[in-house]
C-alpha cells in the first residue's frame, strides 16, 4: 500500500544552520506531495506543495523538489531561525482521493539560539 | 472568516462515556475530514465527507460516527470512549476536486482528548 516515511526526530540545530528533513514515499502513480508545519499548540498549516515530477515548492525560505526517480520530497532550508521550531509533516494525496491526505510520522525540529 | 473552528479544546472522559467533538467552517468548503494525531504515527484519517449528506470511512473509523447535515458542520461522535481513543483530534476542510485543482486543506486548532 501507499506510505510516507520521514526521518525521525527530534532534529536539534543552531540558528542559521542548514536544515534537511528527508521524506520518501511508496505509491503507485503520481500523487501530489505536501509539507505541513505544526507550531506548538496549533493545528497544521500548509508549508509548500508540488503536484508533478520535478516541481519545486517553496515558501518562507523552505524548498522541496518532487523527485519521481527517487520517490522523494526532501525539505530544506538554508538558514533556520528559532521561530522555525515546529513539527514538520510530509504528506501525499491523490487527485481523485477527495482530498484525503496520507501523512508521515512527523519530524520535530528544535532550533536553539 | 473564522476558518475552521473546533470545540472543545480539551476534554477528559471516563471509559464508556460518549461525547461529540464539534467542527465548523465558514469558507463554504465541500470537503471536510477528521484526523487523529498520535505520537510517532502522524495524522490518520478517521472519517470524511464530500458534501452535505455524504460521509465515508477513512483509515481508522472504528468507535467513531459522523454526520453532515449542513455544509458548515461536521461533528465527530465517540459512542463509548476507550483509553485507546486518547489523542489529539483535528478537523480539516477544503474545496472539492470538481475543477480538477488541488486545493489546500485548512486545519482547525485541535481537540485534546484524554480517556481514563
Amino acid at each position: 500500500g501507499n506510505s510516507v516515511t520521514q526521518m525521525e526526530g527530534p532534529v536539534t540545530l543552531s540558528e542559521e544552520a542548514f536544515l534537511t528533513i528527508n521524506c520518501t514515499y511508496t505509491a503507485t502513480g503520481y500523487p501530489s506531495l505536501f509539507w505541513y508545519v505544526q507550531y506548538p499548540g496549533e493545528g497544521l498549516q500548509l508549508l509548500l506543495k508540488a503536484t508533478k515530477a520535478d516541481d519545486k515548492g517553496s515558501n518562507k525560505g523552505f524548498e522541496a523538489t518532487y523527485r519521481k526517480e527517487t520517490t522523494s520530497f526532501h525539505l530544506e532550508k538554508g538558514s533556520v531561525q528559532v521561530s522555525d521550531s515546529a513539527v514538520y509533516f510530509c504528506a501525499l494525496r491523490w487527485t481523485d482521493s477527495w482530498g484525503k491526505l496520507q501523512f508521515g510520522a512527523g519530524t520535530q525540529v528544535v532550533v536553539t539560539p | 472568516n473564522a476558518g475552521v473552528t473546533q470545540t472543545p479544546k480539551f476534554q477528559v472522559l471516563k471509559t464508556g462515556q460518549s461525547m461529540t467533538l464539534q467542527c465548523a467552517q465558514d469558507m463554504n468548503h465541500e470537503y471536510m475530514s477528521w484526523y487523529r494525531q498520535d505520537p510517532g504515527m502522524g495524522l490518520r484519517l478517521i472519517h470524511y465527507s464530500v458534501g452535505a449528506g455524504i460521509t465515508d470511512q477513512g483509515e481508522v473509523p472504528n468507535g467513531y460516527n459522523v454526520s453532515r447535515s449542513t455544509t458548515e458542520d461536521f461533528p465527530l461522535r465517540l459512542l463509548s470512549a476507550a483509553p485507546s481513543q486518547t489523542s489529539v483530534y483535528f478537523c480539516a476542510s477544503s474545496y472539492s476536486r470538481t475543477s480538477g485543482r488541488i486545493y489546500e486543506q485548512y486545519f482547525g486548532p485541535g481537540t485534546r482528548l484524554t480517556v481514563t
